[in-house]
């Protein structure tokens, strides 16, 4: 069966360190693969998307990899801070239709 | 500009009782999709809306659950006969066309508690 997995429910680093969350996924052959963030009481937000053929992505202080062969991608977040701290959530979109498919997510806890 | 609006933000009502719940998409966004978040769960894909069409709805849990959108904007999503087990944030997302690469814009979701 199609699984996307996020390696750690929870991630603890000291601030101005550089985080790395980890996404991984079976039996599927994405094109595309997002990244969110969601805050207690909120609904995620839209922070990145890269494609098949970007082997990488940057944004300001974040990082994304995407690895078709390992079927993985990493998300970086350089220099840290307190308000980093959330839930991060990788998606796919599914193959047998268009509805992204979300990781159960990894909280990053960023202490000053 | 105004995102997704979704109401109300908190219900609380008996078992065995009808709930609707709304949401307000993004205008112009002819993408609309309904998932459930239970506490320490990911994200549930329940239906996906083109138009005033579902191609998708696979994802809802019964035939208690139901969901339709009228004028290409507003959807309401309906569980009746509420169990316990349907407690849950209802988050709703839009996205300008469905599809790859365009991103989801999320509401902060329906906070629903069946006692």
């Amino acid at each position: 069966s199609q699984k996307i997995e996020q390696n750690s429910e929870a991630l603890n680093i000291q601030e101005g360190k550089t985080a790395t969350l980890t996404c991984n996924y079976t039996n599927y052959s994405p094109a595309y693969l997002q990244w969110y963030r969601q805050d207690p009481g909120r609904g995620p937000v839209f922070l990145l998307l890269i494609r098949e053929n970007e082997k990488e992505k940057r944004k300001e202080r974040l990082k994304v990899t995407f690895d078709t062969t390992l079927k993985q991608s990493l998300f970086h977040i350089t220099a840290s801070q307190p308000a980093d701290s959330a839930t991060y959530l990788c998606a796919l979109l599914r193959q047998a239709g268009t509805a992204l498919i979300f990781g159960k997510g990894t909280t990053l806890s960023v202490s000053s | 500009g105004a995102g997704v609006s979704q109401s109300p933000s908190n219900k609380v009502t008996e078992k065995g009782k009808d709930v609707e719940l709304r949401c307000d998409p993004i205008s112009g966004h002819t993408a609309l999709y309904w998932y459930r978040q239970s506490l320490g769960q990911g994200l549930e894909f329940l239906i996906y809306f083109q138009g005033n069409s579902a191609p998708d709805k696979s994802g809802l849990p019964s035939d208690r659950f139901s969901a339709e959108r009228t004028g290409g904007s507003v959807s309401t999503l309906t569980i009746q006969r509420t169990q316990q087990e349907d407690s849950a944030v209802y988050l709703c997302a839009s996205s300008f066309r469905p599809g790859h690469d365009s991103p989801l814009h999320f509401g902060n979701g329906t906070r629903l508690t069946v006692t």
